[in-house]
């Protein structure tokens, strides 16, 4: 069965600052991972996904993802914190039917 | 434009009464989904079709119903078995065979038991 676990319920970063948001899955096969964005309120919108194409996954509003086998990881990073940011972010790993969800991180950006 | 559409945005119940929540989609998806989500809680599956006049249970799919009559529509009944209902609850489509099963997403519905 696939399964992500998301590290961090809760970052606070500064407007400016390097947004690192943590995300280990665990897969029987090879995996396709995702990270959504969801703002209050609203659906969930896509960020990126990897579909085994290349390692590093470039997104939408300056995110990406760097998949590593070695550490079953899939963090996302954006190297400059806008106010924009803040939100609830979800890492996801696909079975081919289903998607599997964490648990969430909410990310809050301070002025 | 290509979406998917949840309506109503806001609904409230009153304990006992069932409400059905409506979920609509013109991507030519051929798979849905319905996700109840709560604070901290993530999103769990409530029910999945991935055909018309088929469905399977999710993780939690005790208290609630669904058909699949048409390809663009999913529609959730909350019954009144369902014990806690209130919760923000979200319908999502994907191609499977396509796109890796990445899920595209409406924008939910909050459903309030007064």
């Amino acid at each position: 069965a696939q399964s992500v676990t998301q590290l961090g319920s809760h970052v606070s970063v500064s407007e400016g600052a390097l947004v690192l948001l943590r995300c280990n899955y665990s897969s029987s096969v090879p995996p396709y991972l995702f990270w959504y964005v969801q703002y209050p309120n609203q659906g969930l919108q896509l960020l990126l996904k990897y579909t085994s194409a290349a390692t590093l996954v470039k997104g939408i509003n300056g995110f990406e993802a760097e998949f590593k086998k070695s550490e079953t990881s899939f963090h996302l990073t954006k190297p400059s914190a806008h106010m924009s940011d803040a939100a609830e972010y979800f890492c996801a790993v696909s079975s081919y039917t289903l998607l599997s969800f964490g648990a969430g991180t909410t990310v809050t950006v301070r002025a | 434009d290509g979406g998917i559409t949840q309506s109503p945005k806001y609904l409230f119940r009153k304990e006992g009464q069932n409400v059905t929540l409506s979920c609509e989609q013109n991507l030519n998806h051929d798979a849905m989904y319905w996700y109840r989500q709560d604070p901290g809680q993530g999103l769990r599956l409530i029910y999945y079709s991935q055909i018309v006049n088929d469905f399977q249970k999710g993780d939690i799919a005790e208290g609630y119903s669904v058909s699949r009559e048409k390809k663009e529509s999913f529609p959730l009944t909350v019954t009144s078995a369902q014990k806690n209902p209130t919760a923000f609850y979200l319908c999502a489509s994907s191609s499977p065979a396509t796109s890796y099963n990445e899920q595209f997403f409406g924008p939910g519905t909050r459903l309030t038991v007064l």
